[in-house]
């Protein structure tokens, strides 16, 4: 079945801009989290979703917001855009019907933010 | 808090070499621990997981790791490295039972020298 995807893979923006990205989950999967990756400070959880219901997240400023349809496609929002916004964005999802499922990771999709 | 430490940055071996990847962990309970690798512009692949029973847990593509509460270890081993193995390794530990969440060390970058 197919895996995780996420769009758009590339993004460039500037400061002060918007941006959505967008991750499907693997079919069947209820539960989709999303990752920041920089160099900086590595791998750092964004946040987590549930049948729709925010379950968890990490401590991040309100610039960055998330959301998950009936469909349990996710988007993540990120508003005035700053310079150490750039990353690679995550999402992975689960059946998350149980602690700790085996989470499948989608390929990313890269922010820079000029 | 809960927190993972990879303590090595960079590893260098010469394929078919042997390799151990180190892994501590913080945490108060038994905790749920992961080893995931990532490849260059690529997410991230679970290798395999730790949730309870035997200490010593397979994975895919050879490696193994294995749980010492006593050390709070969690180091990943595979006996012979093959040039494929070139990439990221991550470990990770799960703070919670009913969540997806994972807290992820800083990345541990293989090369394999032929």
């Amino acid at each position: 079945k197919a895996g995780v995807t996420q769009t758009p893979r590339y993004l460039i923006k500037t400061r002060g801009q918007q941006v959505t990205l967008s991750c499907s989950p693997i079919s069947g999967h209820r539960s989709v989290s999303w990752y920041q990756q920089t160099p900086g400070q590595g791998l750092q959880f964004l946040f987590e979703y549930f049948s729709e219901t925010q379950r968890n997240k990490g401590n991040f400023p309100g610039r960055f917001s998330g959301r998950q349809f009936s469909n349990s496609r996710s988007e993540m929002n990120v508003s005035t855009l700053e310079l150490g916004d750039s990353a690679l964005y995550l999402c992975a999802s689960s059946h998350g019907t149980s602690g700790n499922n085996e989470q499948f990771f989608g390929p990313g999709t890269r922010l820079t933010v000029l | 808090a809960q927190s993972v430490t990879q303590p090595d940055i960079h590893i260098t071996v010469s394929e078919g070499a042997s390799l151990e990847l180190r892994c501590n962990y913080s945490y108060g309970a038994t905790p749920y621990l992961f080893w995931y690798v990532q490849s260059p512009g690529q997410g991230l692949q679970l290798l395999l997981k730790y949730f309870s029973g035997d200490t010593l847990v397979q994975g895919i593509k050879g490696f193994e790791a294995e749980f010492k509460r006593s050390q709070s270890s969690f180091n990943l081993r595979k006996p012979s490295v093959h040039w494929s193995d070139a990439a990221e390794y991550f470990c990770a530990v799960a703070p919670s039972y009913n969540t997806d969440k994972l807290i992820f060390g800083t990345g541990t970058r293989l090369q394999v020298f032929p």
